[in-house]
């Protein structure tokens, strides 16, 4: 599969922990993106790397998310101090440039007990 | 601040029925708009873009902007295009070097079930 891959599909974690997951994008692809689904909701934007500079963050990105490109490859999404309300589905996409079309990975499903 | 509705959670018709799947958008700009399909227990892919102006699987939307709407329309449905489907608006924006970048919003999603 050639396609935008995440990693791990499910995480079960308790409340106050910390994760980190992990999107690799399609390769020759210079834009990444990080978005989160909660139940009967849209995919919501939160955040953007053009390569290994991230160009914007979403107010829902609290200061307990913080995100990764260091490579201009691969991205990390890590939440700390995990709380109940971040159980969502995190999606990861990315594009190769300017107007085009966004390709998504399969997701990773966090629940916080 | 840019906005994507899509009234109908659900949406059932039988095979064959015509199906229409509404989307309302708010936005100032000149919009850009998509639809992406979920099928069961994949991920989330393109089915069309308005720019494009094709139809894929038989889908067509045009873009109204006089009524800030990007229906899906499709005049014979069938049970495979039972899935989750979601418009979503294209914002193409700039930052302070220059760099210009996209980001998706989407609509809550309409769950389309074509009954046999």
């Amino acid at each position: 599969d050639t396609g935008v891959s995440q990693n791990p599909r499910h995480k079960i974690t308790k409340r106050g922990q910390n994760v980190t997951f992990r999107c690799d994008p399609i390769s020759e692809h210079n834009r990444l993106y990080w978005y989160r689904q909660t139940l009967g909701q849209g995919p919501e934007f939160l955040t953007y790397f053009q390569n290994e500079a991230q160009l914007e963050k979403s107010r829902l990105l609290s200061d307990r998310f913080s995100a990764e490109r260091p490579k201009g490859s691969f991205s990390t999404l890590e939440i700390q101090r995990t709380e109940q309300g971040d159980s969502a589905m995190y999606l990861c996409a990315s594009s190769s440039g300017e107007g085009k079309v966004a390709f998504f990975g399969q997701g990773t499903r966090l629940t916080v007990v | 601040a840019q906005r994507v509705t899509q009234p109908e959670k659900l949406l059932s018709v039988f095979k064959g029925a015509p199906v229409e799947l509404k989307c309302n958008y708010s936005y100032s700009g000149s919009p850009e708009l998509f639809w992406y399909v979920q099928y069961s227990r994949q991920r989330l892919q393109l089915l069309l873009r308005h720019i494009s102006r094709e139809s894929i699987k038989g889908f067509t939307a045009d873009l109204n902007k006089g009524e800030t709407s990007f229906h899906l329309k499709k005049p014979f449905a069938q049970e495979e295009d039972s899935a989750m489907y979601y418009c979503a608006l294209h914002l193409t924006r700039r930052n302070a070097g220059g760099t210009s970048y996209g980001k998706l919003t989407f609509g809550q999603g309409t769950i389309l079930t074509v009954h046999p």
